[in-house]
């Protein structure tokens, strides 16, 4: 079946502006994941969903960032008053029941913010 | 701070050289993870070890977790063009959530 998507691809945007990523998972998965990777570094956990519940927002810098999964499946990261230092690739996984499961990523959103 | 220190972050190899990545930490881990990555791509599993003193090969590949489960290392064997990518381990703290904490990344690149 399909991995992880999503989208966009790329995004650019100035400083000061409101984004979301979304991201699609693996069907039947219903543990989701997003980490934030920044030039050079390795991935950093933002945040992890078990079914529509978020179960650890730890990783969440601050209250710019938030991010839902309503219906178990797509989940949204939303970005608000973007700063130059968000800039970085925003990676999501997904795994079947989460745990010590196989994640699976996606290609990840890259975001630049001007 | 970074829990997980893996050295080197660069590395440039000719074909067919050996070479060995360290990870390391002074926290212990219920399980240690390798992944590769490409551009533009996620990370993609390679190998998971659990128990401390585990060896796991795959093809040129061995993968070793300490006794103490606090490190861990990756040996290629006869490095090919192929291996070329960036490395990465993570380690899950707690198997109840999933959350991996990476380290740094190493750059490899094998020339021709």
């Amino acid at each position: 079946g399909a991995g992880v998507s999503q989208t966009p691809s790329n995004k650019v945007t100035e400083k000061g502006k409101y984004v979301e990523l979304r991201c699609d998972p693996i069907s039947g998965h219903t543990a989701l994941y997003w980490y934030r990777q920044s030039l050079g570094q390795g991935p950093e956990f933002l945040i992890y969903f078990q079914g529509t519940g978020a179960a650890d927002d730890s990783g969440l810098p601050n209250d710019r960032f938030f991010a839902v999964r309503p219906e178990g499946s797509v989940s949204t990261l939303k970005i608000q008053r973007t700063e130059r230092g968000d800039s970085a690739v925003y990676l999501c996984a997904s795994s079947l029941t989460g745990g010590s499961d196989t994640q699976y990523f996606g290609p990840g959103t890259r975001l630049t913010v001007l | 701070t970074q829990l997980l220190e893996q050295s080197p972050q660069f590395l440039s190899i000719q074909e067919g050289e050996n070479l060995t990545v360290y990870c390391n930490s002074s926290s212990v881990f219920s399980s240690l993870q390798w992944y590769r990555q490409e551009p533009g791509e996620g990370p993609v599993l390679l190998v998971t070890v659990v128990t401390g003193g585990e060896v796991k090969k795959l093809k040129r590949l061995t993968f070793q977790f300490g006794d103490a489960r606090k490190d861990s290392s990756l040996h290629i064997t006869a490095a090919q063009p192929g291996d070329t990518g960036l490395y990465l381990c993570a380690g899950l703290r707690s198997s109840n959530t999933g959350k991996l904490i990476f380290g740094q990344g190493t750059t490899l690149q094998v020339k021709p």
